[in-house]
């Protein structure tokens, strides 16, 4: 069974910071099915990037996303005060369905 | 614009049962899947299940599949998710998200419905 691990549970930063989230599967998994996801408190979540590296719509260049196999992340450079929030890893497994990491919380320090 | 709208919050008893609705409006309805993600208060994310609008076939994760039922009505583009056999662990909000057909993301999502499960 694959398990998705965020990480680190809670990232404390400043506006104008970089933050690098982490996500690492248990086993290999294609970068085509793996998404990132933002939630805002009090919102539903929100497609950031698909595809492992791809932009959503509307999505500012500030957030990018790159890696491969087991290893993924998500980097924001240049923390805005919105971006501080929860931020979900995803992937589609075609025996299990989807799957989520446990989340990564983006607090101000 | 594509918008998902959930129906209200509930509060159930356990044993009880629990349908929620999901309208959608701004796109081709059966040209997208529908899922289902809940969210317990302070937990992750968790996949319930979709229902694929292109062929009408559901497709649940296998901790639900004997409780949840999916269903769709094409003529007022709304989905349906009933969950059956409540307990006090179900108590979460429940959202609704778009997919596009193997593109495996969901790229709008409903505001989410809060179901309370208490005695």
């Amino acid at each position: 069974e694959v398990v998705l691990t965020q990480s680190p549970g809670t990232l404390s930063l400043s506006p104008g910071d970089r933050a690098t989230l982490s996500c690492r599967a248990s086993q290999s998994v294609s970068n085509s099915r793996l998404v990132w996801y933002q939630q805002r408190p009090g919102q539903a979540p929100r497609l950031l990037i698909y595809g492992a590296s791809s932009r959503a719509t509307g999505i500012p260049d500030r957030f990018s996303g790159s890696g491969s196999g087991t290893d993924f992340t998500l980097t924001i450079t240049r923390l805005e005060p919105e971006d501080f929030a929860v931020y979900h890893c995803q992937q589609y497994d075609y025996a299990q369905g989807y799957i989520f990491g446990q989340g990564t919380k983006l607090e101000i320090k | 614009q594509v918008q998902l709208v959930q129906s209200g919050a509930e509060v159930k008893k356990p044993g009880a049962s629990v349908k929620i609705s999901c309208k959608a409006s701004g796109y081709i309805f059966n040209a997208y899947h529908m899922q289902w993600v809940r969210q317990a208060p302070g937990q992750g994310l968790e996949w319930i299940g979709a229902i694929k609008l292109t062929n009408g076939k559901v497709d649940c994760a296998q901790g639900f599949q004997d409780r949840v039922s999916m269903t769709s009505d094409t003529s007022t583009n709304t989905v349906y998710m009933e969950l059956s056999r409540l307990r006090s662990e179900d108590s979460a909000f429940y959202y609704c998200a778009r997919e596009f057909p193997e593109t495996f993301n969901f790229d709008s999502w409903g505001q989410g419905t809060l179901v309370a499960v208490s005695s």
